[in-house]
């Protein structure tokens, strides 16, 4: 397996534009997590779900953030409007359901300028 | 919520030396997961260990969950085991996330 897939890498970006980051979870897994990164808070997560379906969304930051799981295969993190202090490294992260190991994708690098 | 505690928050070594990592959390959890985030960032798996003790290669580790923490263990350490060292745990009871602690930064001088 390819393991979690996330896109872009890397994505530089202006206050208020819309950004989406992109998630293909490990096929066969039913969990799906968006973490977010930085120096002062360390790795916390934004929001995970449980067959597609959102269980825990008290970590999204505001209202400019929204996430959502189409189908088992893919998932989106969307900030709208973007601002400065949303640049973070994003994660994704799948599991194959409670309580069973998580698995990480490389991040995407996100700098709103 | 939970606390997660690692420590210590640094640690420099020299190539060859032996170390180990601390992770103490605040209550009982259903999982525990050690993570090594490489110098590139990449978040990678290095145990599973609710309870008990595993072994892979140089590192291994121990979760005693009755006293409430966990300790990862790299013996005769190479350059390539610099990076930031984190615990991760889910609860026992309530949501479903892992919860991760601050990290150790280790440093391997060749």
């Amino acid at each position: 397996d390819a393991g979690v897939i996330q896109s872009p890498r890397h994505e530089v970006t202006e206050m208020g534009q819309e950004v989406t980051l992109r998630c293909k979870p490990i096929s066969g897994h039913n969990s799906l997590f968006w973490y977010r990164q930085t120096m002062m808070r360390g790795l916390e997560l934004l929001i995970y779900f449980n067959n597609n379906v959102p269980i825990d969304d008290s970590g999204m930051p505001e209202d400019r953030f929204s996430a959502k799981m189409p189908n088992a295969s893919f998932s989106t993190l969307k900030i709208q409007p973007s601002e400065p202090r949303d640049s973070a490294v994003y994660f994704c992260a799948s599991s194959s359901g409670v309580n069973t190991e998580a698995f990480f994708g490389q991040g995407t690098r996100l700098t709103v300028v | 919520g939970i606390q997660v505690e690692q420590s210590p928050p640094d640690l420099i070594l020299q190539e060859g030396a032996n170390s180990t990592l601390r992770c103490n959390f605040s209550d009982s959890v259903n999982n525990l997961q050690w993570f090594h985030q490489n110098p590139w960032g990449q978040l990678i798996n290095l145990f599973y260990i609710p309870s008990g003790t595993k072994q892979n290669g140089r590192l291994s580790a121990t979760t005693v969950a009755t006293e409430r923490y966990s300790l990862l263990y790299i013996s005769s350490s190479q350059t390539t085991d610099s990076g930031v060292y984190f615990c991760a745990v889910v609860l026992f009871q309530g949501a479903q996330k892992l919860v991760f602690g601050q990290g150790t930064r280790l440093t391997i001088n060749p």
